[in-house]
């Protein structure tokens, strides 16, 4: 149980594209989901808070405007990196909260490379 | 500020023996902690957690330690095998109104169990 999944695992866009990243729950419902972004030999960094059906929460420094956050359902929530640039090349994982839960566990998606040419 | 601390990079350990990750956190208002192991190129995976009212949670061959006057919880895997040579994260949690509990991580220590 407890699993979430990422799409795509990997992806190459040119710089000035915008790319999407989806994260599911797949057997539990999701009410939060959470951004996180990975730089080599470095902890995880949350960006950003999903809400379903409201805004995401961003954190500091973070350009809402660029990282798109979309939580259309209990089960999926989308992360869009809009004109892509070098800088924004990065390993980014999504996790989520089980709804039914009285625990604080995050359950993680495999992550996405995201490589920007 | 880093609000969780891993002072360790790195640990080997020899295979069957015990493995002691530390963790020390600086903001007292945590009241959860839990412990991610995670491979390269993967998502952290869910190992233990135990909750501030508690000094001790174990689960198999994992055991998790709180000692809350000391804001230092450490992470036991006794006895270590090859397969357990990853990157351990803790992670603690605070209850914020407006909030969903965000998890604030350490820097990940490296775990190498040698054969």
């Amino acid at each position: 149980g407890a699993v979430v999944s990422q799409h795509p695992s990997w992806v190459i866009c040119k710089s000035g594209t915008s790319v999407k990243i989806e994260c599911r729950s797949l057997d539990f419902q999701a009410t939060t989901m959470f951004w996180y972004r990975q730089f080599p030999k470095q902890s995880l960094m949350l960006m950003a808070t999903s809400n379903e059906g409201s805004k995401a929460t961003y954190e500091q420094g973070v350009e809402k405007d660029k990282f798109l956050i979309n939580h259309a359902s209990l089960t999926l929530s989308t992360l869009t990196v809009t004109s892509a640039h070098p800088e924004d090349s990065s390993f980014y994982i999504c996790s989520a909260r089980d709804l039914a839960s009285v625990s604080y566990e995050q359950y993680f998606g495999p992550g996405t490379r995201l490589t920007v040419t | 500020d880093q609000q969780v601390k891993q002072n360790s990079p790195s640990l080997s350990v020899q295979e069957g023996r015990i493995s002691i990750l530390n963790c020390d956190y600086t903001n007292s208002m945590f009241d959860y902690f839990l412990w991610y192991k995670k491979y390269p190129a993967e998502g952290p995976t869910f190992l233990i957690s135990i909750s501030s009212i508690k000094d001790k949670n174990e689960d198999g061959r994992f055991t998790v330690f709180l000692n809350k006057s000391a804001k230092h919880l450490s992470l036991h895997i006794v006895p270590s095998q090859p397969g357990d040579s990853a990157v351990y994260f803790c992670a603690a949690t605070f209850f914020s109104s407006g909030s969903a509990r965000q998890l604030t991580f350490g820097s990940g220590t490296q775990l190498t169990v040698l054969p």
